[in-house]
C-alpha cells in the first residue's frame, strides 16, 4: 500500500473564497482520484487527476469548480472555488499503486464553508 | 449507471456473534470486489478484495462473491465491539475507479 498525505486535514472557510488541497504519495501511483463524502453520506467521485492533463470529471462535477492538477506520479491538488455552505464536505483523496487495482485512501480534508 | 446496493442499517450483532453484510451491484462487466471499513471521522480502510467466485478469508473476515447473482458479502466471525463501523462495497472494472455503496453501519452489542 502508498502512504499518502493531504494537506491542509480541515479548514473552515467563508463563502465566496477558494481552498486548495493538496495530496502527496510516499511512491510512484498509476492513477490517483478526488472523492467528496458529505454528512452521513457515502463516497463520491469528483474526478480522475490525470498526469499532464485535463482531470476527467464526473457528472455534475466542472473544472471551473474544481481544478484539478497532476504535475507527477506522487502529487495532485484539488481547488474548490468560489464556496458555498453546501460545499462543505470531506474531501479524499484515493490513489491506485498499479500492483492491483486496489485503491487506498489519504486521511482526508474536512471543509466547512460558513 | 453502475450501482452498488447495500441495507444502510443499522445492523447490531452481539459480541461473539457472526456480523453478514450484503452488496448487490447492477454492472455484470464488474470484474474487481472491495471491502472497506469507515470508523466516525476517518478515511475509509481497505479491508478485502475479492475477484474470483467463492469465498475468501483473511483472519475472522471472509469475502464471498457470486458473479452470476451479482451479489458480495462480507462475513465478519467473532464479532468485536472494535468492528463497529460503517462497511463499503465497491467495485470496478479494469481501470475504472471505485463505485461505492452507501454503506452498512454494524453496530457490535458488548
Amino acid at each position: 500500500s502508498a502512504v499518502i498525505s493531504q494537506k491542509p486535514s480541515r479548514d473552515i472557510c467563508q463563502r465566496g473564497t477558494s481552498l486548495t488541497i493538496q495530496c502527496q504519495v510516499d511512491s510512484q501511483v498509476t492513477m490517483m482520484f478526488w472523492y467528496r463524502q458529505q454528512p452521513g453520506q457515502s463516497l463520491t467521485l469528483i474526478a480522475t487527476a490525470n498526469q499532464g492533463s485535463e482531470a476527467t470529471y464526473e457528472s455534475g462535477f466542472v473544472i471551473d469548480k474544481f481544478p484539478i492538477s497532476r504535475p507527477n506520479l506522487t502529487f495532485s491538488t484539488l481547488t474548490v472555488s468560489n464556496m458555498s455552505p453546501e460545499d462543505s464536505s470531506i474531501y479524499l483523496c484515493s490513489v491506485r499503486t498499479g500492483v492491483t487495482d486496489t485503491q487506498y485512501f489519504g486521511p482526508g480534508t474536512r471543509l466547512t464553508v460558513l | 449507471q453502475k450501482e452498488v446496493e447495500q441495507n444502510s442499517g443499522p445492523l447490531s450483532v452481539p459480541e461473539g456473534a457472526i456480523a453478514s453484510l450484503n452488496c448487490t451491484y447492477s454492472d455484470r462487466g464488474s470484474q474487481s470486489f472491495f471491502w472497506y471499513r469507515q470508523y466516525s471521522g476517518k478515511s475509509p480502510e481497505l479491508i478485502m478484495f475479492i475477484y474470483s467466485n467463492g469465498d475468501k478469508e483473511d483472519g475472522r473476515f471472509t469475502a464471498q462473491l457470486n458473479k452470476a447473482s451479482q451479489y458480495v458479502s462480507l462475513l465478519i466471525r467473532d464479532s468485536q465491539p472494535s468492528d463497529s463501523a460503517t462497511y463499503l462495497c465497491a467495485f470496478n472494472s479494469g481501470n475504472t475507479p471505485l463505485v461505492f455503496g452507501k454503506g452498512t453501519r454494524l453496530s457490535v452489542i458488548a
